[in-house]
C-alpha cells in the first residue's frame, strides 16, 4: 500500500526556516518524480516545486524560487522541502504528491495528510 | 506561471449533467494533452479523478469525463449525485512547472 507521510510543520516567524519531510513507502521511490503541493486555509491548490527520481533535476514555482529547495535521499524513501526566508503568504498545508506515472506532469495518484506551515509574528 | 481559469461555483440537480471548464494558453492546456482534475472534499486531500485530459484512473466512475479544445478544458459529471459536492480543481503540464486552476465548488441542489 503506498503511503506519503509529512512532518515538519509549524509555526515559524517571517523570514524564519522550516524544513519539511515526506516519508514514501509502497513503491519503488527512485522510480517516481515526486512534488510538493501547498493550499492555504480556504483557498486553493498550488504546486510549490518537484524532483526527477534521481534528484538530478528540480523545478519550482515563481513565488518560492530562491526561497525554497526540494531534494530527496532514496536511500531513505524521503523527500524533503527547505523553506527558507518565510513569508505570511507561505502559510499553508503543505502535502507531498506522487506523480501516477513517475513523470513530471501533474497526475497525483496519492497524496499525503499534508502538514501545516504556518508564517506569523 | 498564471492560474489556469475555472468558474468559482457551478450547480446542478441530482440526476443532471454539469460541466466545470479550465481555460489555460497556449503555454500549458493548449500545448500538452495533460489536464488532470481532482476532486476534493472539505478536510481531505485530493482525488485525481482524470488524467492526460481525458482518462479514467481505476475505481473512478464513468459518470466523470474529461475533454480538451484548443487551450480549454472541461470536466463533466452526468447523472449528479449527492455525493459529488465538493471542490475541483484542474490542472495542467506546462513545461517545467505544473500549473493548477482556482478551483470549481460544486453544488448539488
Amino acid at each position: 500500500e503506498v503511503q506519503l507521510v509529512e512532518s515538519g510543520g509549524g509555526v515559524v516567524q517571517p523570514g524564519g526556516s522550516l524544513r519539511l519531510s515526506c516519508a514514501a513507502s509502497g513503491f519503488t521511490f527512485d522510480d517516481y518524480a515526486m512534488h510538493w503541493v501547498r493550499q492555504a486555509p480556504g483557498k486553493g491548490l498550488e504546486w510549490v516545486s518537484l524532483i526527477s527520481g534521481d534528484g538530478g533535476s528540480t523545478y519550482y514555482a515563481d513565488s518560492v524560487k530562491g526561497r525554497f529547495t526540494i531534494s530527496r535521499d532514496n536511500s531513505k524513501n524521503s523527500l524533503y522541502l527547505q523553506m527558507n526566508s518565510l513569508r505570511t503568504e507561505d502559510t499553508a498545508l503543505y502535502y507531498c504528491a506522487k506523480s501516477q506515472l513517475g513523470t513530471f506532469h501533474g497526475d497525483y495518484d496519492y497524496w499525503g495528510q499534508g502538514t501545516l506551515v504556518t508564517v506569523s509574528s | 506561471q498564471s492560474a489556469l481559469t475555472q468558474p468559482a461555483s457551478v450547480s446542478g440537480s441530482p440526476g443532471q449533467s454539469i460541466t466545470i471548464s479550465c481555460t489555460g494558453t497556449s503555454s500549458d492546456v493548449g500545448s500538452y494533452n495533460l489536464v488532470s482534475w481532482y476532486q476534493q472534499h472539505p478536510g481531505k486531500a485530493p482525488k485525481l479523478m482524470i488524467y492526460e485530459g481525458s482518462k479514467r484512473p481505476s475505481g473512478v466512475s464513468n459518470r466523470f469525463s474529461g475533454s480538451k479544445s484548443g487551450n480549454t478544458a472541461s470536466l463533466t459529471i452526468s447523472g449528479l449525485q449527492a455525493e459529488d459536492e465538493a471542490d475541483y480543481y484542474c490542472c495542467s503540464y506546462a513545461g517545467s512547472h505544473v500549473v493548477f486552476g482556482g478551483g470549481t465548488k460544486l453544488t448539488v441542489l
